[in-house]
Formats: structure tokens, sequence, C-alpha cells
């Protein structure tokens, strides 16, 4: 069973632009955590946020928390074409650690 | 470092046949897992390895699907028999427990005929 949901399925920016994905999720959490995958390789891990934290900064990448909300966003700010990939969210809800994955969102940037 | 490895990266068999997956995790990653991750979807859960024992395999169709991970390193997934809905990509993780992020190898790509 997934427990994330992204929204958008799909998103089209151009270079240069911000690109934001939300992730909606149903239990209560330890940590939320944000993966990449590009076409034909595993994912790689970007940020994790825990649950008494609101706000994360990596980089281009901004992650936020709304644990009251169940929901969790990631902004790309300057997106480049090299950032065209599916973004998956993943809940650690700490029954053993393990991971629930969403569906992920389709991002491809335009150069 | 060097990164999660796994083999073969594709793989297409006839269905009933049996098939094998290997993963060689990261050097000092007590905990590995095996995933399955369907055309559009997010990994899923299949089974998670504490060193040599497998802490979670809920998950894990036994009737069909097997895993071991011998002296707590390598690790093996197999399914006899394969059936047309086990086509997807298996993907092997490791991380170093404790609720640190996994690593993840580039997948096997089942394809079943």
């Amino acid at each position: 069973s997934q427990q994330g949901e992204e929204d958008p399925q799909a998103l089209s920016i151009q270079e240069g632009e911000n690109a934001t994905m939300n992730c909606s999720y149903k239990t209560s959490i330890n940590n939320l955590q944000w993966y990449r995958q590009n076409s034909g390789r595993g994912l790689v891990h970007l940020i994790l946020i825990r649950s008494n934290e609101r706000e994360k900064h990596s980089g281009r990448l901004r992650v936020t928390l709304d644990t009251s909300k169940k929901s969790s966003s990631l902004l790309i700010t300057a997106s480049r074409a090299a950032d065209t990939a599916s973004y998956f969210c993943a809940t650690d809800a700490g029954s053993q650690g393990n991971l629930i994955f969403g569906k992920g969102t389709k991002l491809s940037v335009k150069p | 470092e060097a990164g999660v490895v796994q083999s073969p990266r594709y793989k297409i068999i006839e269905k009933k046949q049996p098939v094998a997956f290997w993963c060689n995790p990261i050097s000092g990653h007590n905990t590995l897992y095996w995933y399955r991750q369907n055309l559009g979807q997010g990994p899923e859960l299949l089974i998670r390895y504490e060193n040599e024992e497998a802490v979670d395999d809920s998950q894990l169709p036994k009737d069909r699907f097997s895993a071991e991970r011998l002296k707590g390193v390598d690790s093996t997934l197999k399914i006899q028999p394969a059936e047309l809905g086990d086509s997807a990509v298996y993907l092997c993780a490791s991380s170093p427990g404790g609720g640190q992020p996994q690593h993840f190898g580039d997948g096997t790509r089942l394809s079943i005929l």
C-alpha cells in the first residue's frame, strides 16, 4: 500500500522557473524524505525533514512539512534541464523504520 | 564510496521460469532492502534485512519469492516460478540503519514473456 500521494502527477516547466511538488500522507510520521529518480536509474536521496521541523533547505531545494495537514512540499528553484526526473516523497511512520513511497511527480524541465 | 551494485540490469524470461537478482550493498551498511517498482509507481518494500536477519518480510509473496543475505553482506532475491505480473523493476537499497536515508542501486528490469 502507498501512503504518500504526490501532486501533480506530471509537471512541465521552462528552465529557470521554479517547480513545486506536493505530497500528502495519511498517518503520523517520524520523518518525511524526498527522493529523485532519473529514467532507468535508482532513487537518490535529496532531503529528510523530521516531524518536529517545519522547513528545510538544501541548495536549490526547499522542503516544508505541515503535520497538522499531513502534507509536505518540495520547491526546486531556478530549475535546470538536469532536474528532469521523477520525484518521490517517502514517509517513515516508525513501524520498523520502513519507508512508504508515493507514486511520484514526473518533472520535465525544457531548455 | 562505491554505491549499491545490482545485477543483472535487465532480464527477460518466459513465465514459469526461475530468476534471481543479486545485490551488493554499500560497505558497512547493516540494513538492506528489496523493493519492487511497477511502471508509474513508487517502490514497494518486499523485504528488509538487519545484518543477516530478515526482520520484515510481510510483503514478500512467499509462495514464489525467496531471499537470502548470507554473512550479512550480499543478498539475492529469487522468483520461482515467475508469473506475467512479476514484470517490474526490482530495486535494492542499503542504509546504515537508525532511520538514515537509503541508498539505491539502479535496479534489475524484469520482463516476463
